[in-house]
């Protein structure tokens, strides 16, 4: 059973537009998120997180949107470019008394820009 | 700062074998998780040390083990190797205080092949 949700597998926005990648997740216990990016054969780069007690968080062209209520996040990339193109993991880490090293990843999006 | 370093970066080994990988974290950082992913399961997380202690621990057969030495740097082993276990091997280094310690920055992995 899936605990984090990448529901879109590939994601195509024209260079200067918007790219938002969306985010599931179903544990209540998960208190802070993190959005990695992925190239083929690299390891995960971090790019963006968010604790639970906050709703949005913000570093340069990257957001990040989180609704507890509806166990949703989103990353915002304005403008996307040309270079923003790789797979994009969202990543959970629950809150058992302490920070965890367990990180759970959705399955990815695939995002590409187009010039 | 140097990032997480990861030792060999490809590896191809048979079945039956066994295979040691070598991760070294980013200075200061303390904890060590490792996690594998291949494309049907996507990133999966295997283990975590810190303090020379496994402290948390995913869900894989006892075939997979880990340790950590006094500097941090941690191997991870795969015993009895299977076909199956052909995968791209992350390690991930974060710190253990702070705001930021449930950032996990990753190495650039561990490509390993049996065949």
């Amino acid at each position: 059973d899936q605990q984090v949700k990448q529901n879109s597998p590939s994601l195509s926005v024209q260079e200067g537009r918007i790219s938002i990648l969306n985010c599931d997740y179903t544990n209540s216990m998960f208190d802070y998120f993190l959005w990695y990016k992925k190239y083929p054969a690299e390891g995960p780069t971090f790019l963006i997180s968010i604790s639970s007690i906050k709703d949005k968080n913000e570093d340069g062209r990257f957001t990040v949107f989180l609704n507890k209520s509806a166990k949703h996040l989103s990353l915002h990339i304005v403008p996307s470019q040309p270079g923003d193109s790789a797979v994009y993991f969202c990543a959970a880490s629950p809150f058992f008394g302490g920070s965890q090293g367990n990180l759970i990843f959705g399955k990815g999006t695939k995002l590409s820009v187009k010039p | 700062k140097a990032g997480v370093t990861q030792t060999p970066r490809y590896l191809i080994k048979t079945r039956g074998q066994q295979v040691t990988l070598s991760c070294s974290p980013i200075s200061g950082h303390r904890s060590v998780s490792w996690y594998q992913q291949t494309p049907g399961q996507g990133l999966q997380f295997l283990f975590e040390y810190f303090s020379e202690t496994q402290r948390n621990k995913g869900n894989f057969p006892g075939r997979f083990s880990g340790r950590q030495f006094s500097n941090s740097r941690s191997e991870m082993n795969v015993s009895t190797l299977e076909l199956g276990d052909s995968a791209l091997y992350l390690c991930a280094s974060r710190l253990l205080t702070g705001t930021r310690r449930n950032e996990q920055f990753f190495g650039p992995g561990t490509r390993l092949t049996v065949l």
